[in-house]
């Protein structure tokens, strides 16, 4: 069975600032890692992934994660927020199975 | 190029109704799945069809099911709908079922049970 945590409802920080989301992960096998976003009435836009290699994955919109194995941690990064990078962030997983499985998901608010 | 495609945007029904949802993959997907987003949840797994086969199923009731078309869009059927059927429907599509592959989530269909 494969599992994802969030552990923060909510995040909140100012613009400019650093910005960290929580993940954490559970999989019998080889992890595929991912993380979307969501705006308002909105689908999910895919952000970044981690399939095998280097640890540290970049994406879009400045965004980047670290992949820790001893950890089981796939927590996502951005160096300077934007207002407008306040959105709903879903972290997700696959191992061998078909089906992606999803944390309960992380608010992000970035203040002026 | 189009993104993955849903309708309709918005439906409400009524308790023992039933409904039909609508996906239209990204043009050369061949593999589509299904996903209920509750409100204040994250997405759950529902069914994936490749090539028109199911190649899997979350764990939801027999009330629902979904269907490939040999044009690879895809519909979600929801039999004597309950009120905690209200939810968020979204259709992702891939170039086929591997883990590694991305999915491409279309805007999803939000449905109301009264």
């Amino acid at each position: 069975a494969q599992s994802v945590a969030q552990p923060e409802d909510q995040v909140n920080v100012a613009e400019g600032n650093p910005l960290t989301v929580k993940c954490t992960y559970s999989v019998s096998g080889n992890p595929y890692l991912f993380w979307y976003v969501q705006y308002p009435n909105r689908g999910l836009q895919f952000l970044l992934k981690y399939i095998t290699g280097d640890n540290l994955v970049k994406g879009s919109y400045g965004f980047e994660a670290e992949f820790n194995k001893s950890q089981t941690s796939f927590h996502l990064k951005k160096p300077s927020a934007l207002v407008s990078d306040s959105a709903l962030y879903f972290c997700a997983v696959r191992d061998n199975d078909y089906k992606l499985s999803f944390g309960a998901g992380t608010t992000v608010t970035v203040r002026a | 190029d189009a993104g993955v495609t849903q309708s309709p945007t918005h439906l409400i029904k009524t308790r023992g109704q039933h409904v039909t949802l609508r996906c239209s993959p990204i043009s050369g997907h061949k593999s589509v799945s299904w996903y209920q987003q509750v409100l204040g949840q994250g997405p759950q797994f529902i069914f994936q069809y490749y090539e028109k086969e199911e190649r899997g199923r979350g764990n939801f009731p027999d009330r629902f099911s979904a269907r490939q078309f040999p044009n690879y869009s895809s519909e979600l059927n929801v039999n004597a709908l309950l009120l905690g059927d209200s939810a968020l429907y979204l259709c992702a599509s891939s170039l086929g079922p591997g883990p590694s592959l991305l999915q491409f989530f279309g805007p999803g269909t939000r449905l109301t049970v009264l």
